[in-house]
Protein backbone atom coordinates (compact mmCIF):
# COMPACT_ATOMS: atom_id res chain seq x y z
CA UNK A 1 0.00 0.00 0.00
CA UNK A 2 0.61 3.73 -0.70
CA UNK A 3 2.32 5.27 2.39
CA UNK A 4 3.22 8.90 2.96
CA UNK A 5 6.59 9.97 1.13
CA UNK A 6 8.79 12.45 2.27
CA UNK A 7 11.81 13.92 0.21
CA UNK A 8 14.61 14.25 0.82
CA UNK A 9 15.65 11.66 3.91
CA UNK A 10 18.51 13.90 4.67
CA UNK A 11 19.64 17.43 4.37
CA UNK A 12 22.69 18.91 5.09
CA UNK A 13 22.75 22.71 5.84
CA UNK A 14 24.70 25.12 6.93
CA UNK A 15 23.29 28.46 9.61
CA UNK A 16 21.35 30.92 8.40
CA UNK A 17 20.70 28.77 4.99
CA UNK A 18 17.11 28.03 3.79
CA UNK A 19 15.50 24.58 3.45
CA UNK A 20 12.51 22.99 2.29
CA UNK A 21 11.47 19.83 2.73
CA UNK A 22 8.14 17.98 1.04
CA UNK A 23 5.57 15.88 1.69
CA UNK A 24 3.50 13.31 -0.45
CA UNK A 25 0.47 12.32 1.71
CA UNK A 26 -1.14 8.56 0.78
CA UNK A 27 -3.47 9.17 -1.92
CA UNK A 28 -6.93 10.81 -1.07
CA UNK A 29 -5.81 11.87 2.00
CA UNK A 30 -6.63 15.24 2.69
CA UNK A 31 -4.96 16.60 5.78
CA UNK A 32 -0.89 16.71 6.56
CA UNK A 33 0.38 17.51 9.49
CA UNK A 34 4.45 18.39 9.93
CA UNK A 35 6.03 17.19 13.49
CA UNK A 36 9.58 18.08 14.42
CA UNK A 37 11.04 15.61 16.63
CA UNK A 38 14.47 16.86 18.30
CA UNK A 39 17.17 14.16 19.65
CA UNK A 40 16.15 12.14 22.29
CA UNK A 41 12.90 14.33 22.79
CA UNK A 42 8.95 13.29 21.84
CA UNK A 43 7.80 14.39 18.38
CA UNK A 44 6.37 18.14 18.73
CA UNK A 45 3.80 19.42 16.73
CA UNK A 46 4.43 22.78 13.73
CA UNK A 47 1.30 22.90 11.87
CA UNK A 48 -1.49 21.12 9.86
CA UNK A 49 -3.25 21.88 7.04
CA UNK A 50 -6.47 20.12 6.14
CA UNK A 51 -7.81 20.94 2.14
CA UNK A 52 -5.25 23.26 1.34
CA UNK A 53 -6.03 25.17 4.53
CA UNK A 54 -4.02 25.90 7.43
CA UNK A 55 -6.23 23.82 10.49
CA UNK A 56 -3.99 23.81 12.97
CA UNK A 57 -0.78 25.66 14.26
CA UNK A 58 1.64 24.64 17.22
CA UNK A 59 5.20 25.10 17.91
CA UNK A 60 6.48 26.62 14.29
CA UNK A 61 8.83 29.50 14.65
CA UNK A 62 8.50 32.58 12.74
CA UNK A 63 11.39 31.69 10.68
CA UNK A 64 9.10 28.49 9.34
CA UNK A 65 5.73 28.45 6.81
CA UNK A 66 4.43 25.99 4.95
CA UNK A 67 1.74 25.24 2.77
CA UNK A 68 -0.35 22.55 1.02
CA UNK A 69 -1.16 22.10 -2.89
CA UNK A 70 -3.59 21.34 -5.02
CA UNK A 71 -2.52 17.92 -5.50
CA UNK A 72 -2.58 18.04 -1.27
CA UNK A 73 1.15 17.84 -0.78
CA UNK A 74 2.97 20.01 1.52
CA UNK A 75 5.91 22.04 2.05
CA UNK A 76 7.66 23.06 4.90
CA UNK A 77 9.78 26.18 3.92
CA UNK A 78 12.65 27.15 6.69
CA UNK A 79 14.88 29.92 6.90
CA UNK A 80 17.63 31.50 8.66
CA UNK A 81 18.41 27.86 10.10
CA UNK A 82 19.87 27.72 13.04
CA UNK A 83 21.92 24.92 15.10
CA UNK A 84 18.63 24.01 16.89
CA UNK A 85 16.96 23.73 13.82
CA UNK A 86 18.40 19.93 13.74
CA UNK A 87 16.05 17.21 13.52
CA UNK A 88 13.74 14.38 12.67
CA UNK A 89 11.00 16.24 10.66
CA UNK A 90 7.90 14.18 10.03
CA UNK A 91 5.06 14.46 7.96
CA UNK A 92 1.95 12.48 8.53
CA UNK A 93 -1.39 12.31 6.52
CA UNK A 94 -5.31 11.08 7.19
CA UNK A 95 -8.71 11.32 5.65
CA UNK A 96 -11.09 13.51 7.32
CA UNK A 97 -14.33 12.78 6.93
CA UNK A 98 -16.81 15.48 6.10
CA UNK A 99 -18.93 16.15 9.53
CA UNK A 100 -17.31 13.66 11.67
CA UNK A 101 -15.59 14.49 14.95
CA UNK A 102 -11.18 14.77 14.18
CA UNK A 103 -10.26 11.59 15.38
CA UNK A 104 -8.75 10.58 12.50
CA UNK A 105 -5.74 8.21 12.57
CA UNK A 106 -2.58 9.88 11.23
CA UNK A 107 0.09 7.61 8.97
CA UNK A 108 3.66 8.94 9.24
CA UNK A 109 5.91 9.18 6.52
CA UNK A 110 9.48 8.30 7.14
CA UNK A 111 10.92 11.30 7.86
CA UNK A 112 13.53 13.88 6.97
CA UNK A 113 16.58 14.04 8.83
CA UNK A 114 18.40 17.70 9.18
CA UNK A 115 21.62 18.31 10.22
CA UNK A 116 22.61 22.14 10.43
CA UNK A 117 26.16 22.50 10.83
CA UNK B 1 4.61 21.37 29.25
CA UNK B 2 4.62 17.58 28.72
CA UNK B 3 0.60 16.43 28.50
CA UNK B 4 1.42 13.06 27.72
CA UNK B 5 3.71 11.27 29.46
CA UNK B 6 5.73 7.99 29.29
CA UNK B 7 7.85 7.37 32.53
CA UNK B 8 9.43 4.11 32.08
CA UNK B 9 11.89 5.32 29.02
CA UNK B 10 13.07 1.58 28.25
CA UNK B 11 11.64 -2.28 29.23
CA UNK B 12 12.63 -5.48 28.44
CA UNK B 13 10.97 -8.76 27.91
CA UNK B 14 11.19 -12.20 27.40
CA UNK B 15 9.78 -13.58 23.77
CA UNK B 16 6.63 -14.75 24.36
CA UNK B 17 5.31 -12.89 27.93
CA UNK B 18 3.61 -9.69 27.95
CA UNK B 19 4.79 -6.40 27.63
CA UNK B 20 2.95 -3.67 29.10
CA UNK B 21 3.59 -0.03 28.29
CA UNK B 22 2.06 2.59 30.25
CA UNK B 23 1.20 6.09 29.51
CA UNK B 24 -0.61 8.67 31.46
CA UNK B 25 -1.84 12.09 30.35
CA UNK B 26 -3.24 15.15 32.25
CA UNK B 27 -5.39 17.21 30.13
CA UNK B 28 -8.89 16.15 30.48
CA UNK B 29 -10.12 17.17 27.42
CA UNK B 30 -8.22 14.99 25.06
CA UNK B 31 -10.99 11.93 24.06
CA UNK B 32 -8.62 9.77 21.60
CA UNK B 33 -5.73 8.27 22.06
CA UNK B 34 -3.15 5.73 20.21
CA UNK B 35 -0.21 3.98 20.03
CA UNK B 36 2.78 4.14 17.80
CA UNK B 37 5.71 2.01 17.20
CA UNK B 38 8.64 3.47 15.90
CA UNK B 39 11.79 1.76 14.08
CA UNK B 40 15.25 3.52 14.12
CA UNK B 41 15.18 6.00 10.72
CA UNK B 42 11.46 5.01 9.96
CA UNK B 43 8.33 7.01 11.02
CA UNK B 44 6.27 6.18 13.35
CA UNK B 45 3.58 3.11 12.32
CA UNK B 46 0.38 2.93 13.90
CA UNK B 47 -0.54 0.43 15.88
CA UNK B 48 -4.04 1.08 17.89
CA UNK B 49 -6.22 3.39 18.45
CA UNK B 50 -9.06 4.05 21.58
CA UNK B 51 -11.44 6.62 22.11
CA UNK B 52 -13.26 7.72 25.06
CA UNK B 53 -16.21 5.91 24.95
CA UNK B 54 -14.26 2.66 25.12
CA UNK B 55 -11.85 1.33 28.35
CA UNK B 56 -10.36 -1.50 25.72
CA UNK B 57 -9.88 -2.07 22.05
CA UNK B 58 -8.37 -5.29 21.56
CA UNK B 59 -6.40 -6.21 17.83
CA UNK B 60 -4.60 -9.57 17.31
CA UNK B 61 -1.51 -9.50 20.08
CA UNK B 62 -2.49 -5.62 21.26
CA UNK B 63 -4.81 -4.44 23.66
CA UNK B 64 -4.79 -1.17 24.58
CA UNK B 65 -6.52 -0.07 27.90
CA UNK B 66 -7.98 3.16 29.31
CA UNK B 67 -8.63 4.55 32.71
CA UNK B 68 -10.43 7.65 32.53
CA UNK B 69 -10.38 8.89 35.85
CA UNK B 70 -6.99 7.72 36.40
CA UNK B 71 -6.21 9.68 33.38
CA UNK B 72 -3.65 6.67 32.08
CA UNK B 73 -3.75 4.09 29.42
CA UNK B 74 -1.51 0.94 28.76
CA UNK B 75 -0.52 -1.16 25.78
CA UNK B 76 -0.73 -4.62 26.11
CA UNK B 77 0.99 -7.09 23.81
CA UNK B 78 1.21 -10.72 24.22
CA UNK B 79 2.83 -12.97 22.97
CA UNK B 80 5.72 -10.58 22.68
CA UNK B 81 8.05 -11.48 19.84
CA UNK B 82 11.35 -9.86 19.47
CA UNK B 83 9.75 -7.94 15.94
CA UNK B 84 8.50 -6.06 18.53
CA UNK B 85 11.54 -4.26 19.78
CA UNK B 86 10.89 -0.87 19.35
CA UNK B 87 10.19 2.29 20.72
CA UNK B 88 6.94 2.99 21.31
CA UNK B 89 5.02 6.40 21.88
CA UNK B 90 1.53 6.94 23.13
CA UNK B 91 -0.15 10.04 21.47
CA UNK B 92 -3.20 12.10 22.72
CA UNK B 93 -5.77 14.54 21.19
CA UNK B 94 -8.24 16.06 21.52
CA UNK B 95 -11.76 15.57 19.73
CA UNK B 96 -11.83 19.69 19.01
CA UNK B 97 -8.67 19.75 17.72
CA UNK B 98 -6.24 17.83 15.46
CA UNK B 99 -3.17 18.12 16.53
CA UNK B 100 -1.54 14.93 18.66
CA UNK B 101 0.80 15.29 21.85
CA UNK B 102 2.98 12.43 22.20
CA UNK B 103 4.92 11.00 24.79
CA UNK B 104 8.51 10.75 25.25
CA UNK B 105 8.57 6.95 24.15
CA UNK B 106 9.27 3.38 25.71
CA UNK B 107 11.77 1.32 23.78
CA UNK B 108 10.66 -2.00 24.32
CA UNK B 109 13.54 -5.32 23.94
CA UNK B 110 11.67 -7.97 23.57
CA UNK B 111 14.45 -10.73 24.25
CA UNK B 112 14.30 -14.09 22.30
Amino acid sequence: AAGVIQSPRHLIKEKRETATLKCYPIPRHDTVYWYQQGPGQDPQFLISFYEKMQSDKGSIPDRFSAQQFSDYHSELNMSSLELGDSALYFCASSYRLAGEPITDTQYFGPGTRLTVL
Amino acid sequence: DQQVKQNSPSLSVQEGRISILNCDYTNSMFDYFLWYKKYPAEGPTFLISISSIKDKNEDGRFTVFLNKSAKHLSLHIVPSQPGDSAVYFCAASKVSGNQFYFGTGTSLTVIP
